[in-house]
């Protein structure tokens, strides 16, 4: 089992839509959890992260966490065509813990 | 702010041949971290500096591999002697002292090709 699970797609979703982003995660330790944007070719880029159980706003993203389903999710609403991209799940143990452990991530396309 | 720099951006070595790496971080961060990207596979961690200091090397693959981060500014990573499996983008990601896992800024990666 990898310690961090997302669907490869890609999601398909029409532009202005709500793109809705899933990630599972083993370790039961893990206390911080990230998603970053991935554009072809070019470095991941940090979008969200989330430390607590419920939801985080920022912008068009919100970001989920449920630490007892071990379940973290990335919600874009009114998703425009610059949105399509891989999007990496990745976690992190929390404090003394530096690395990061990433998902393979999930490609979605926002179609015009 | 310049961001954190790599090169070369591409290498296509032959396998058995040396290929080195280098990373230059954000100036002032003291984190300096590596990551690669195996097609297909995910990201996965390699190593962490804290100024000179391996802090944590347990992602490193085998002892073909070798980081080092003379003087605490720039990183390299040397791979020697290269095998097939060792192809993929490798990233380097530097972050400023107690910022941690948040302040990750990424390079944009250097894609290693062993034929």
């Amino acid at each position: 089992q990898k310690e961090v699970e997302q669907n490869s797609g890609p999601l398909s979703v029409p532009e202005g839509a709500i793109a809705s982003l899933n990630c599972t995660y083993s370790d039961r330790g893990s206390q911080s959890f990230f998603w970053y944007r991935q554009y072809s070719g070019k470095s991941p880029e940090l979008i969200m992260s989330i430390y607590s159980n419920g939801d985080k706003e920022d912008g068009r993203f919100t970001a989920q966490l449920n630490k007892a389903s071990q379940y973290v999710s990335l919600l874009i609403r009114d998703s425009q065509p610059s949105d399509s991209a891989t999007y990496l799940c990745a976690v992190n143990r929390g404090t003394g813990f530096q690395k990061l452990v990433f998902g393979t991530g999930t490609r979605l396309l926002v179609s015009p | 702010e310049a961001g954190v720099t790599q090169f070369p951006s591409h290498s296509v070595i032959e396998k058995g041949q040396t290929v080195t790496l280098r990373c230059d971080p954000i100036s002032g961060h003291d984190n300096l971290y590596w990551y690669r990207r195996v097609m297909g596979k995910e990201i996965k961690f390699l190593l962490h500096f804290v100024k000179e200091s391996k802090q944590d090397e347990s992602g490193m693959p085998n002892n073909r591999f070798l980081a080092e981060r003379t003087g605490g500014t720039y990183s390299t990573l040397k791979v020697q002697p290269a095998e097939l499996e060792d192809s993929g983008v490798y990233f380097c990601a530097s972050s400023q002292a107690g910022q941690g896992v948040p302040g990750y800024t990424f390079g944009s990666g250097t894609r290693l090709t062993v034929v």
